[in-house]
């Protein structure tokens, strides 16, 4: 099984509001990862967690904060967004020590974000 | 850290024509390089991959090259088909940032 499982598909928001999108994986992973991804361009990394604690940081604003509660859940908290903020929102996750020196990231189908 | 360029940004083919799309990267240490395809509204799925210590990896109708001394990869695909139609993305897996570094993406048209 490669499936990585992300919840909800799509999300509409206001700039006030607070959601949380919710990713989950059940392929013994210990590398997960938050990308956000616009039109036609290549997922941008946000976070990764190694080992259910935070190792990236790609200077993400505040107003993201993602969570590993365990090594088969990722959170990303939303507060306050902004409409630029609208994308389509990637999980993925891999092995951290992989055969042969592979990093394969399988990616979830994302969550589209619209920030009204 | 690494860059990776990716060309051409969009490529029209035939069906039937092979396509080619290459990526420069910047770091000697990147050791791990997959190619991405992501048609309109799915997620990227892997395709191939190739490491390093390779040269050359084909999987059917697609394949991947290696020059690691010029720092550039080529992705192959023979015999398109309409469904080959998608973005495709290269990237090379920075080892010490411990993350994949990924080219602008290359939008792929095969016209029957």
């Amino acid at each position: 099984d490669t499936e990585v499982t992300q919840t909800p598909k799509h999300l509409v928001m206001g700039m006030t509001n607070k959601k949380s999108l919710k990713c989950e994986q059940h392929m013994g992973h210990r590398a997960m990862y938050w990308y956000k991804q616009k039109a036609k361009k290549p997922p941008e990394l946000m976070f990764v967690y190694s080992y259910e604690k935070l190792s990236i940081n790609e200077s993400v604003p505040s107003r993201f904060s993602p969570e590993c509660p365990n090594s088969s859940l990722l959170n990303l908290h939303l507060h306050a967004l902004q409409p630029e903020d609208s994308a389509l929102y990637l999980c993925a996750s891999s092995q951290l020590l992989s055969p042969w020196g592979k990093n394969i990231q399988y990616f979830g189908a994302g969550t589209r974000l619209s920030v009204l | 850290g690494e860059n990776v360029e990716q060309h051409p940004s969009t490529l029209s083919v035939q069906e039937g024509d092979s396509a080619v799309i290459k990526c420069t990267y910047s770091d000697s240490a990147s050791n791990y390089f997959p190619w991405y395809k992501q048609e309109l509204g799915k997620r990227p799925q892997l395709i191939i991959d190739i490491r390093s210590n390779v040269g050359e990896k084909k999987d059917q109708r697609i394949a991947v090259t290696l020059n690691k001394t010029a720092k550039h990869f080529s992705l192959h695909i023979t015999e398109t088909q309409p469904e080959d139609s998608a973005v495709y993305f290269c990237a090379a897996f920075e080892e010490y940032g411990n993350k994949l570094v990924f080219g602008a993406g290359t939008i792929l048209r095969v016209k029957s």
